[in-house]
């Protein structure tokens, strides 16, 4: 029962260019959301978090949006850089991960 | 601190042995995680402890997969017997209530 859904497993963007990343739950209960990023060889790192009674946080280039009623949250990063390249992972409070997206900057 | 610590970060055994991956969490956390990173499900939550005490074990795949936490610096995850199919990365994270997780750099397992 996966209750945290990345449901694109890659994207490429070019750089400089903005990256949407995206992220369904169905549990109406969680009451906040993190995205993690994950490079090769290491463990997730923490980027930027959103409490349920919020619909935007910013962080530098980092914003994530939460639309409550559609149970969506996405995660802009602009502009991308070639270092942005990694995996991210969408969570849920409760520590539920999503599979995950692989994100390419491309220089 | 030195975060969370894995060991070992690359384990080998074969079919049937029984395997122990051990974590520190960050001291002064209260929450432990161990998760499992496949290509297929990302990070699978298998069990979290609270202030030493297993509180959700529904991730836990088969009963050959064990966790403890014997004390708030110490947890072990053990599979007895190990197959193929539990080839792995395994991560343990740790966090105080209401923050973030901070993972380890986790155990790489093979199965052979």
């Amino acid at each position: 029962d996966q209750q945290v859904k990345q449901n694109s497993p890659s994207l490429s963007v070019q750089e400089g260019r903005i990256s949407i990343l995206n992220c369904d739950y169905t549990n109406s209960m969680f009451d906040y959301f993190l995205w993690y990023k994950k490079y090769p060889a290491e463990g997730p790192t923490f980027l930027i978090s959103i409490s349920s009674i919020k619909d935007k946080n910013e962080d530098g280039r980092f914003t994530v949006f939460l639309n409550k009623s559609a149970k969506h949250l996405s995660l802009h990063i602009v502009p991308s850089q070639p270092g942005d390249s990694a995996v991210y992972f969408c969570a849920a409070s409760g520590m539920r991960f999503g599979a995950g997206t692989r994100l390419t900057v491309k220089p | 601190d030195a975060g969370v610590i894995q060991s070992p970060r690359h384990e080998v055994t074969e079919m049937g042995q029984e395997v122990t991956l051990r974590c520190k969490p960050i001291s002064g956390h209260d929450y432990l995680f161990w998760y499992r990173q496949t290509m297929m499900r990302g990070l699978e939550l298998l069990i979290y402890f609270n202030n030493n005490v297993p509180i959700d074990d529904s991730g836990m795949p088969e009963d050959r997969f064990s966790a403890k936490m014997p004390n708030a610096s110490f947890s072990t995850l053990k599979i007895q017997p190990s197959e193929p199919r539990d080839s792995a990365v395994y991560f343990c994270a740790s966090r105080l209530q209401g923050t973030e997780a901070f993972f380890g750099q986790g155990t790489r397992l093979t199965v052979v």
